[in-house]
């Protein structure tokens, strides 16, 4: 059960900014909303995580809204190194686990054109 | 550098064969995972530990064994009883269970 939605494909220009959404209507009061990305034939790389805050780091920003049903990545200036299939992820947790577990989805193919 | 290694990149096994997977991790971390990725599909859960000398079947761990010895090491047997092991595998470490995972590169498993 990936507990997320996301479109299949998305596309933008380079040197603008690529606003990925996400759907998690169902996430509960302590599970957080992940972002990984996988360029063909690699492992996924971390991007950055969120709970219900708004989060900025060197690669990209996460806004979740209030009630936490959706969010949105922000990559504000897009390179053509950034075409990849970007995974939204809500992290939870198994009943009596500190470990968190990762749903994958499909995820959004973004498609950066020059 | 710091990283995860997996190895080796390709692997082709032979019907009725068990074949182990290699993953290495110098980053410190107490967890670590193994998802298999099947052609656009997203990553499933096969097995995970949290600790030296303990793992967990995630939810396709049916024709898999993993092993927990050192820290450093989880490697993953696909078994002869896995009936579809053509896929891409991956391994994963966090410093604990609820710190962001991080991948290595991958093996491409296929059968001859």
């Amino acid at each position: 059960d990936a507990k997320t939605t996301q479109p299949t494909s998305m596309d933008c220009a380079e040197g603008r900014a690529a606003n990925l959404p996400c759907n998690h209507s169902t996430i509960s009061g302590n599970e957080y909303v992940y972002w990984y990305r996988q360029i063909h034939s690699q492992g996924p790389q971390y991007i950055i995580h969120g709970l219900k805050n708004n989060e900025t780091n060197e690669m990209a920003s996460l806004i979740i809204t209030e009630d936490r049903k959706s969010s949105t990545l922000i990559l504000p200036h897009a390179t053509l190194r950034d075409t990849a299939v970007y995974y939204c992820i809500v992290r939870g947790f198994d009943r009596g686990s500190t470990l968190g577990r990762l749903y994958f989805g499909r995820g959004t193919q973004l498609t950066v054109w020059p | 550098d710091g990283g995860i290694t997996q190895s080796p990149k390709y692997l082709f096994r032979k019907e009725g064969q068990n074949v182990t997977l290699s993953c290495e991790q110098n980053l410190n971390h107490d967890a670590m995972y193994w998802y298999r990725q099947d052609p656009g599909q997203g990553l499933r859960l096969i097995y995970y530990s949290q600790i030296v000398n303990d793992f967990q079947k995630g939810d396709i761990a049916e024709g898999y064994s993993v092993s927990r010895e050192k820290k450093e090491s989880f490697p993953l047997t696909v078994t002869s009883a896995q009936k579809n092991p053509t896929a891409f595998y991956l391994c994963a470490s966090s410093f604990t269970g609820d710190q962001p995972q991080h991948f290595g590169d991958g093996t491409r498993l296929s059968i001859l």
